[in-house]
């Protein structure tokens, strides 16, 4: 069955960077666009990015943009989130998801990671 | 940006009645709108996409309806296992991904 785990979360200071990682099981992974959607504490769901199954698309949030680097290995099965000069906003749960379609919605979602960013 | 609003955002029910969601966007958004469900401390669940098409495994009392800016969610007789916050989402371009409020369904 499809299974994603998501890891890398953690505290980090503001202005910091964290790498978040994506391991993708039980489907054809370098077939399906991917994505993170972020979930503050108590509050809504948050798209961030997504990337193409060959990894030549890529879209950012403009609350991410210029910080954050999604990229992809095909041959590991993962998805990464690479995040820079992290900010208390940033702080949430990261989920890595696969699109459906031509990436209109997400299918199957990991249990996401958390990443806190406080002094 | 296209905004999505979710009403209510609160809805009180008992098991076995039915619920009734709302998910109006800023402009259309064509039949390019998904449903999910998430129960606490869990992912969300895919629920409808497409407007109207039930994901794999969704019960049939999960409906979907409506197109261009006006959207419902039916759940047509509550089960338990139900009571969750309720998500609508679209992509009509390349400006990105957006997701509405959310709608509470809690037990009366």
């Amino acid at each position: 069955q499809v299974q994603l785990v998501e890891s890398g979360g953690g505290l980090v200071k503001p202005g910091g960077s964290l790498r978040l990682s994506c391991a993708a099981s039980g489907f054809t992974f370098s077939d399906y666009y991917m994505s993170w959607i972020r979930q503050a504490p108590g509050k809504g769901l948050e798209w961030v990015s997504y990337i193409s199954s060959s990894g030549s698309t890529i879209y950012y949030a403009d609350s991410v943009k210029g910080r954050f680097t999604i990229s992809r290995d095909n041959a590991k099965n993962s998805l990464y989130l690479q995040m820079n000069s992290l900010r208390a906003e940033d702080t949430a749960v990261y989920y890595c998801a696969t699109c459906g379609g031509d990436c209109y919605f997400f299918v199957y979602w990991g249990q996401g990671t958390l990443v806190t960013v406080s002094s | 940006e296209i905004v999505l609003t979710q009403s209510p955002a609160t809805l009180s029910l008992s098991p076995g009645e039915r619920a009734t969601l709302s998910c109006r966007a800023s402009q259309s958004v064509s039949s390019y709108l998904a449903w999910y469900q998430q129960k606490p401390g869990q992912a969300p669940r895919l629920l409808i996409y497409d407007a109207s098409n039930r994901a794999t495994g969704i019960p049939a009392r999960f409906s979907g309806s409506g197109s261009g800016t006006d959207f419902t969610l039916t759940i047509s007789s509550l089960e338990p296992e139900d009571f969750a916050v309720y998500y609508c989402q679209q992509r009509s371009n390349w400006w990105g991904f957006t997701f509405g409020p959310g709608t509470k369904v809690d037990i009366k």
